[in-house]
Parts: structure tokens; sequence; C-alpha cells
């Protein structure tokens, strides 16, 4: 199984500043053949369930703002909020796809 | 527009069994595998397994053999996820997920796109 692990547990950033949340996986995710890292990021905010943002590793899913951007390869990742809103407070998770079973990271809580 | 519509909340005894359907709708629901995946109160996301809507065909997660079950009726584009031997530690709020196709090699794999607003589960004697 693919242990996922994401830093910081949680942040508070200004409105307008950046967010940045790291996230690990315990073995690499990117398939060669294509040059895919099958990684994704989640948004999920109170009482919802979790939003796609991010997939393979770096491209933004129809409809999320450009503010999201996602990095990396291989085993080590980032999001970063580039200018923080009110309405990104929330939990971020990062997950594999590359192998089953599929996992998430625990979960990074962004606040103002 | 893509909505999956889940089943209420459930509470059910230690030793039970639960169903929780997952109906979809605004899509082609043949084309579309559909995962499940739980969180336990203020916990992490576990991905539990899927079921492909046109074949029947279903994977489950290891931890999850012999207690989870993936039927779909193709008539009124439902999904279910039954699970028994419920324990204390299966409350949780069970999500549907629609999967689009990803292909690893000869491998298919999935990325949730579209979720379902989550059931309940809640087990306690």
């Amino acid at each position: 199984e693919i242990v996922m692990t994401q830093s910081p547990d949680s942040l508070a950033v200004s409105l307008g500043e950046r967010a940045t949340i790291n996230c690990k996986s315990s073995q690499s995710v990117l398939f060669r053949s294509n040059n895919k890292n099958y990684l994704a990021w989640f948004q999920q905010k109170p009482g919802q369930p979790p939003k796609l943002l991010i997939y393979w590793a770096s491209s933004r899913d129809s409809g999320v703002p450009d503010r999201f951007r996602g990095s990396g390869s291989e085993t080590d990742f980032t999001l970063t909020i580039t200018s923080l809103q009110a309405e990104d407070v929330a939990i971020y998770y990062c997950q594999q796809y590359y192998n089953t079973p599929l996992t998430f990271g625990p979960g990074t809580k962004v606040d103002i | 527009q893509v909505q999956l519509v889940q089943s209420g909340a459930e509470v059910k005894k230690p030793g039970a069994s639960v169903k929780v359907s997952c109906k979809a709708s605004g899509y082609s629901f043949s084309v579309y595998d559909i995962n499940w995946v739980r969180q336990a109160p203020g916990q992490g996301l576990e991905w539990m397994g899927w079921m492909n809507p046109n074949s029947g065909n279903t994977g489950y997660a290891q931890k999850f053999q012999g207690r989870v079950t993936m039927t779909r009726n193709t008539s009124i584009s439902t999904v279910y996820m039954e699970l028994s031997s419920l324990k204390s530690e299966d409350t949780a709020v069970y999500y549907c997920a629609r999967g689009r196709t990803i292909v690893r090699g000869d491998l298919i794999r999935w990325l949730f796109d579209y979720w379902g607003q989550g059931t309940l589960v809640a087990v306690s004697s």
C-alpha cells in the first residue's frame, strides 16, 4: 500500500497571502511510460464531499481557479494557493491513483 | 448536470448490515465506474472499492474483502454498497464517487470527479 503523508497538519494564512501544502508518497507515483504522476488534490469544506482540484499532479480540473497550483514529481508534491481567499478555508487532501488501494493523505487544514 | 444522490442516514447495531444507495443522473450511467470512499468522524478518507455499472464487475480494498458487496440496478441508474458485520469503527460518512477512467499500462484506475453528498452510518449498541 502506498502511504501518503502531508505537512503541515494545519496552517493559518492571511487573506491574499500564499499557502503551501506538501505531500509525500511512500513510493513513486510516476509512471514512466507516459511520464505522468498519478497524484490528485482535493478540497473539502465542512459538511461537504471532497472536490477535485488538481490531477496529474499539476492539471487543474474544470472551473478550478488558477490560484490553485500543483507541482512535484515521483514522491514529493506541493499544492500552492497563490493568493488565499476566504472561500479557500478547507481541508486539503492529496491522493494517489497509481496503485490500489487508492490512498489519501491525512489532510491539511487551511485557516485564515 | 452530473449528480450522485445518496440514501439517508442509518443507525445500526453492531453485527448488522447496512445498504447505501447512490443514484446517478446527468450522464451515461454505464460509462463511468462508481467508487466508494468513507470518512470516519473527524478523520481522513478511505477508499473501499469500485463497481463497473455496465459489466457489474467489482473490486474491493483488501481491508473490506468479505464484508462489502457492491451491486447495481441499471434500470434506475443506481449503485449500492452493502457492508456487513458492522462494528463501531465502521461509523463514518460513506461517499460514492464517479470514477473518470484512467489507464496505467494495462491497469485501470480512477479519478474521482463527482461525489455524492454522503451518507452517515452510525453503529452503536
